[in-house]
């Protein structure tokens, strides 16, 4: 299965752009890339996803490397209520017929400092 | 309001004795699946659902029971609780597309076994 891997932790100043890391080194073709993040323990709020190509919503910003192994979420100017464990997700297909479950990485804990 | 709830929110249970754990979306989603979140191992798919009685296995399965009758619920069984099943738990829904699409994600239920 395809797997993540994410920095354990991030500092980030407050008005600066935080740029959180996930290699996914394994991920096939058809494999979907989500963000979410957790904040103490809510359940996980959805922050983007992409396929191959870079997205951008009103949260953030997701690159893609054009191999697909690697991504970067972008929140262009991080604030105090951005501080949170982020979540780097594969969605893997189980069989053809169009079944699929998600992997969680092991999260990254990002920190805004004021 | 669209959302995901879970029943009950804390649970204190002994070792053996069956509990169940409901889960119920009001967004005519077809897939479900349940989370548990332990401390360093992110979130880990323990069955996910992609309609009405079809259901899969995620990566941690053993020692829990799912059952897909009606669309908006899907329901966590322990047939035999064990302490090692004390965690955090998760429901999730999300519309079924082979695009991406993102999963709602309930409060948590967080479960005690002794």
């Amino acid at each position: 299965d395809a797997k993540t891997t994410q920095p354990t932790s991030m500092d980030c100043a407050e008005g600066r752009a935080a740029n959180l890391p996930c290699n996914h080194s394994t991920i096939s073709g058809n494999e979907y890339v989500y963000w979410y993040r957790q904040i103490h323990s809510q359940g996980p709020q959805y922050i983007i996803h992409g396929l191959k190509n870079n997205e951008t919503n009103e949260m953030a910003s997701l690159i893609i490397t054009e191999d697909r192994k690697s991504s970067t979420l972008i929140l262009p100017h991080a604030t105090l209520r951005d501080t949170a464990v982020y979540y780097c997700i594969v969605r893997v297909l189980t069989n053809l017929s169009g079944t699929y479950k998600y992997i969680f990485g092991t999260g990254t804990r990002l920190k805004v400092l004021a | 309001e669209a959302q995901v709830t879970q029943n009950p929110r804390y649970l204190i249970t002994v070792t053996g004795k069956k509990l169940t754990v409901t889960c119920s979306q009001n967004m005519n989603h077809e897939y479900m699946s349940w989370y548990r979140q332990d401390p360093g191992l992110g979130l880990r798919q323990i069955y996910y659902s992609m309609n009405v009685e079809v259901t899969d296995k995620g990566d941690v399965p053993e020692g829990y029971k799912v059952s897909r009758k009606e669309k908006r619920n899907f329901p966590l069984i322990l047939e035999s609780p064990s302490p090692n099943q004390t965690s955090l738990y998760f429901c999730a829904s999300s519309l079924r597309t082979s695009g991406g699409y993102e999963q709602y994600f309930g409060p948590g239920t967080r479960l005690t076994v002794t």
